[in-house]
């Protein structure tokens, strides 16, 4: 069964202080892997799409980067604007119409 | 472009009652989904379609229906609400008819209580 986890559940860090979210998935063939942020109160909005082990992509201060059975999102020197949920999520090339969704990493930057 | 709109934002129901959450884009993608979020949960796929006329079951489809007669609406019928229906109900659109292959555009999502 496809399955995504995320981790930690949430983060708290100080601005400034970079750190790594991590994605753990189990999928039979990856077609994709995606990465949204989701403001509270408000629908997720797209970040990345990774497809293939070894793939990066960067946007402002977030880099993502994917392997054969995770992917990190880098957050380097965080803005209390960057604070929010992360979602992870995974198509499968088995399953390729359906999208399956990590629970996220809410991460909050202090000031 | 509006992009991905909702009705209603809020709605509280009894149990046994029905009703129809409105989604509509207006960017011509032929992909389109709903997705139900619970706290520790995530976002979890409850019906899709890859166009007008087509439609496909997701992770969890009891207790609702979905019909795509136009590109532009995907409408969410609920037959007869159950408690277990209460969560944050979002309506997303791609213009890949893989889905995911592309990005989906969410929209903001409609607040549901059953009582």
């Amino acid at each position: 069964e496809d399955q995504v986890t995320q981790s930690p559940e949430a983060l708290r860090l100080q601005e400034g202080e970079s750190s790594s979210l991590n994605c753990s998935y189990t999928v039979s063939g990856l077609r994709g892997l995606f990465w949204y942020r989701q403001d509270p109160g408000k629908g997720p909005e797209f970040l990345f799409t990774l497809y293939s082990a070894g793939e990066e992509k960067e946007k402002e201060r977030l880099k993502a980067t994917l392997t054969k059975k995770e992917s990190f999102l880098h957050i380097t020197a965080p803005k209390p604007e960057d604070s929010a949920t992360y979602l992870c999520a995974v198509q499968a090339e088995t399953s390729y119409d359906k999208v399956i969704f990590g629970p996220g990493t809410s991460l909050s930057v202090i000031p | 472009n509006a992009g991905v709109t909702q009705t209603p934002k809020f709605q509280v129901l009894k149990t046994g009652q029905s009703m129809t959450l409105q989604c509509a884009q207006d960017m011509n993608h032929e992909y389109m989904s709903w997705y139900r979020q619970d706290p520790g949960m995530g976002l979890r796929l409850i019906h899709y379609s890859v166009g007008a006329g087509i439609t496909d079951q997701g992770e969890v489809p009891n207790g609702y229906n979905v019909s795509r007669s136009t590109t532009e609406d995907f409408p969410l019928r609920l037959l007869s609400a159950a408690p277990s229906q209460t969560s944050v109900y979002f309506c997303a659109s791609s213009p890949s008819t893989s889905g995911g292959r592309d990005e989906q555009f969410f929209g903001p999502g409609t607040r549901l209580t059953v009582l």
